[in-house]
Order: structure tokens, then sequence, then C-alpha cells
């Protein structure tokens, strides 16, 4: 089976401009959430999707935004990027939204 | 306070030996407990969960919880080079939405 994947593998971007990044869960998985990670930090929660709804957010700017599609797949779109968004982005899929979360590789965005 | 902390490290044990890996936590309702494992440049690849106070064995991974003090531990016996990578300790909460909280990781060195 397919683990998580993620889209694209790397992205620069200059400041101000807006990014969004995909993911694709594990098939028979209904929950996608968002992590950003920094060098030296562990990933911090952005956003938790089930069943197409919001379930959980974290500490970040309205800049930051999700949605899940009927497939499951996920989006996150980050716009007026700023340089602190330079980081690595991680998707977890989860079969609900209280299960164990396997990550995908990563979208590695640096902005300039 | 951080909501989970670790020690950042780095923990070096040689070769043979047992590696123990500790996490603290700040809130009394995290339901579910998770160790991942991040080798340079990868994403966090699950290594155990527990949810019930106590041990739990799998392999040559131990985790242990005890939620009255809040602390959740990882032992490795029998260490191999090939677990030399940082340990992220992930709490999940339902203060506000369903959350994953992650440490900031301890990175291991095992020498052989």
């Amino acid at each position: 089976d397919a683990g998580v994947t993620q889209s694209p593998t790397h992205l620069i971007k200059t400041r101000g401009q807006q990014v969004t990044l995909r993911c694709s869960p594990i098939s028979g998985h209904k929950s996608v959430s968002w992590y950003q990670q920094v060098l030296g930090q562990g990933p911090q929660f952005i956003f938790q999707y089930y069943e197409k709804e919001e379930r959980g957010r974290g500490n970040f700017p309205d800049r930051f935004s999700a949605r899940q599609f009927p497939n499951y797949s996920s989006e996150l779109n980050v716009n007026a990027l700023l340089l602190g968004d330079s980081a690595l982005y991680l998707c977890a899929s989860s079969q609900d939204r209280e299960e164990t979360q396997y990550f995908g590789p990563g979208t590695r965005l640096l902005v300039l | 306070q951080k909501e989970v902390e670790q020690n950042s490290g780095p923990l070096s044990v040689p070769e043979g030996a047992i590696a123990s890996l500790n996490c603290t936590y700040s809130d009394r309702g995290s339901q579910s407990f998770f160790w991942y494992r991040q080798y340079s440049g990868k994403s966090p690849e699950l290594i155990m969960f527990i949810y019930s106070n106590g041990d739990k064995e799998d392999g040559r991974f131990t985790a242990q919880l005890n939620k009255a003090s809040q602390y959740v531990s990882l032992l490795i016996r029998d260490s191999q080079p090939s677990d030399s990578a940082t340990y992220l300790c992930a709490v999940k909460v339902l203060t506000g939405g369903f959350k994953t909280i992650f440490g900031a990781g301890t990175r291991l060195f095992v020498k052989a």
C-alpha cells in the first residue's frame, strides 16, 4: 500500500507570495493533519481535518488555511509568505481523528 | 512551561547499551502518547504508542507511561548505530479540538 504522499517535494518562493501544498493520505484514512517543522525543533501542529471538516487548529496566523476534499486529500495554503515560513511542512494521515498518525515525506519550503 | 518537554541531548550510548529517553507533558487531559524516530532530512517514523499507565514492549523498544507524574519514557535495549536519530515524543490532547503536540526531540548517538 502506498503511504502518505506530498507534493511538491521542494519549493522556493519569495516574500509576499502564496503557496499551496498538497497531501494524499493512506488509502482508507479519513483524517489529515498538517505540521510545520523548523530546523532543530519538533513538528508544530497547524490543522487537523476529519471528514472534510476542521477538527483542530494550532497557534498559527490566519495566513495559513487548509481544506480537505471528498477523496480525503488535502491542501495547505499559506498567503503573504514571510522568511520565517521557511520550513519542512509535514502531512500526516490517520484512520480517524484519534488514531495513530503516519507522516508523509514532507515539502521543504524556502522563502527568499 | 512548554506543553511537551524533552532533553535536547545529545545522548550518547555505546553499542549494545540501553538508551533511556524521557518526556514530560503539561496537559492532564492528554489521551495518547507516541514516540517517533526522525533521521536527518527525513520525516518522523512511528515507533510506538501507549495509552494506559505502565509499560508496553515491542521488540527492543519499551514505552513507559505514568499519568500521575505526567511522564512518558522510551527505552531502547541493545542499542545499534542505526538507532542514531532524533526521537520525538508526541502527546495527543483534546483541549481546544484534536491536536498532537510534539516535543523538540532528543538526539541519540549510538557509538560503535
